[in-house]
C-alpha cells in the first residue's frame, strides 16, 4: 500500500486566495483526520470522519475552513480566503477505527503539506 | 488544549546512551501510544500500550504505563544518530473518538 497520499507537499500562495488540500486514505481505512501543526501550537486536530461522515468539527479554526470526504478514498481541507496566520503544516491521517471502540486506532499519517500564505 | 504534555522538551545525548522520555495526561484511557516525527515528515507510530498493561517491549523501545499517575515513559536504549527526532505522546482521553497529542519532545542523538 502506497501509504495516505496527500497533495500538494508544497504551497505558496498569497493572502485572499483559495486553497484546498487533498488527502486520500489507505484503502479499507475508515476514520481520517486533518491536523495542522507549527511550532506555535504543535499539532492540533482540526476535523475528523468516520465512515465518510464529519465526526468532530470543532478544531476547525473559523468559517474560513471547510473539509468534505465525498467518498471513502478521497477528502479535502479548503481555506477560503487565506490569511498568513494559516501557514503551517498541514497532516492528513488515517486509521481503522476510532479510538475508544477499538484497539486498532494507531493512525497513519500522510507526508503533510506546507502551506506558505503570503 | 492537548492531553497530553512530555518531558522533556528537548533532550541531547551521546550515540549509545539511553534516552527516556516521560508523557502525563489527565484523564482516563482506553491505551496510550507513542509516535515519532522526523523533520519534515509525518508522523509515524511506534508502540501502543493499553489501559490494563503496564510494561511493553518492541526492539530498542520499552513503554511503561501508570495509570494511577497518568504517566507514561519511553525508553529508547542503545541509541543511534538515526533515533534523532521528536517523540510524541497520543491518548484517546475519555475514551473518545480521537487521539489527543502532547508537544513533543525533541530528541538529538550525537554521533
Amino acid at each position: 500500500d502506497a501509504g495516505v497520499i496527500q497533495s500538494p507537499r508544497h504551497e505558496v500562495t498569497e493572502m485572499g486566495q483559495e486553497v484546498t488540500l487533498r488527502c486520500k486514505p489507505i484503502s479499507g481505512h475508515n476514520s481520517l483526520f486533518w491536523y495542522r501543526q507549527t511550532m506555535m501550537r504543535g499539532l492540533e486536530l482540526l476535523i475528523y470522519f468516520n465512515n465518510n461522515v464529519p465526526i468532530d468539527d470543532s478544531g476547525m479554526p473559523e468559517d474560513r475552513f471547510s473539509a468534505k470526504m465525498p467518498n471513502a478514498s478521497f477528502s479535502t481541507l479548503k481555506i477560503q480566503p487565506s490569511e498568513p496566520r494559516d501557514s503551517a503544516v498541514y497532516f492528513c491521517a488515517s486509521s481503522l477505527g476510532l479510538a475508544g471502540r477499538s484497539s486498532y486506532n494507531e493512525q497513519f499519517f500522510g507526508p503533510g503539506t506546507r502551506l506558505t500564505v503570503l | 488544549s492537548q492531553q497530553g504534555e512530555e518531558d522533556p522538551q528537548a533532550l541531547s545525548i551521546q550515540e549509545g546512551e539511553n534516552a527516556t522520555m516521560n508523557c502525563s495526561y489527565k484523564t482516563s484511557i482506553n491505551n496510550l501510544q507513542w509516535y515519532r516525527q522526523n523533520s519534515g515528515r509525518g508522523l509515524v507510530h511506534l508502540i501502543l500500550i493499553r489501559s490494563n498493561e503496564r510494561e511493553k517491549h518492541s526492539g530498542r523501545l520499552r513503554v511503561t504505563l501508570d495509570t494511577s499517575k497518568k504517566s507514561s515513559s519511553l525508553l529508547i536504549t542503545a541509541s543511534r544518530a538515526a533515533d534523532t527526532a521528536s517523540y510524541f505522546c497520543a491518548t484517546d482521553a475519555n475514551r473518545a473518538n480521537n487521539l489527543f497529542f502532547g508537544t513533543g519532545t525533541r530528541l538529538t542523538v550525537i554521533p
